[in-house]
């Protein structure tokens, strides 16, 4: 089976203080890896995106960062959350082009 | 460029009744087209895409999606609704010669009514 871990499943975070999301992918090898932030149950917003080890690509500029140290592994961080960083995160892989995403079951965090 | 509309933010129907979640889309080059279903807290799950030959695309749950080239609509239906198909659905469009990343609709909320 393909499938995507998300870790922690929830998190309350106060103003300020540091962040790391992790995801890991199972079953495939050399996947493009996803970083979407949903905000109020709608529509998604990408983060990131990485086609290999070390390759990372923002879509937005904001207080986050990325990164990729292994094929499978992919992680979300912030050294200072900010209110705005509240939202339910979604890690998701693909292969491109005729391709379907797949996607973790979300962290939900809340910055408070 | 491309770019993806879902003209409603939220659909009701009854149970039972036939459902249409409508989708329409931009692209420069040939468009896949794909939709995906998310209930409440969970992550987004692939139901059925659009690549190339039949217009009618059949995915899970008993959904199907009809494409339409002359009026860029790739609309999500199913003949009869169950109130376990209460969810978020979001259309999703990449350009065949574009890059890895897909762009995604807002979401479309369906309510099935008892």
């Amino acid at each position: 089976s393909q499938t995507i871990h998300q870790w922690p499943a929830t998190l309350v975070q106060p103003v300020g203080s540091p962040l790391s999301l992790e995801c890991t992918v199972e079953g495939t090898s050399n996947p493009n890896l996803y970083w979407y932030r949903q905000a109020a149950g709608r529509g998604l917003q990408l983060l990131f995106y990485s086609v290999g080890i070390g390759q990372i690509s923002s879509e937005v500029p904001q207080n986050l960062s990325a990164s990729r140290p292994q094929d499978r592994q992919f992680i979300l961080s912030s050294k200072k959350l900010l209110l705005s960083d509240s939202g339910f995160y979604l890690c998701a892989r693909g292969r491109g082009g005729v391709y379907e995403q797949y996607f973790g079951p979300g962290t939900r965090l809340t910055v408070t | 460029a491309q770019s993806v509309a879902q003209p409603e933010d939220q659909v009701n129907v009854a149970e039972g009744n036939p459902l249409t979640v409508k989708c329409t889309y931009s692209v420069s080059g040939n468009p896949y087209l794909f939709w995906y279903v998310q209930y409440p807290n969970r992550g987004l799950q692939f139901l059925l895409k659009y690549i190339t030959g039949d217009n009618l695309v059949k995915g899970s749950y008993g959904f199907e999606a009809e494409f339409n080239k002359s009026q860029t609509s790739f609309h999500l239906k199913k003949p009869s609704a169950l109130v376990s198909d209460s969810a978020l659905y979001f259309c999703a469009v990449r350009d065949s010669g574009g890059s890895y990343i897909p762009t995604f609709g807002r979401g479309t909320s369906l309510i099935v009514h008892p």
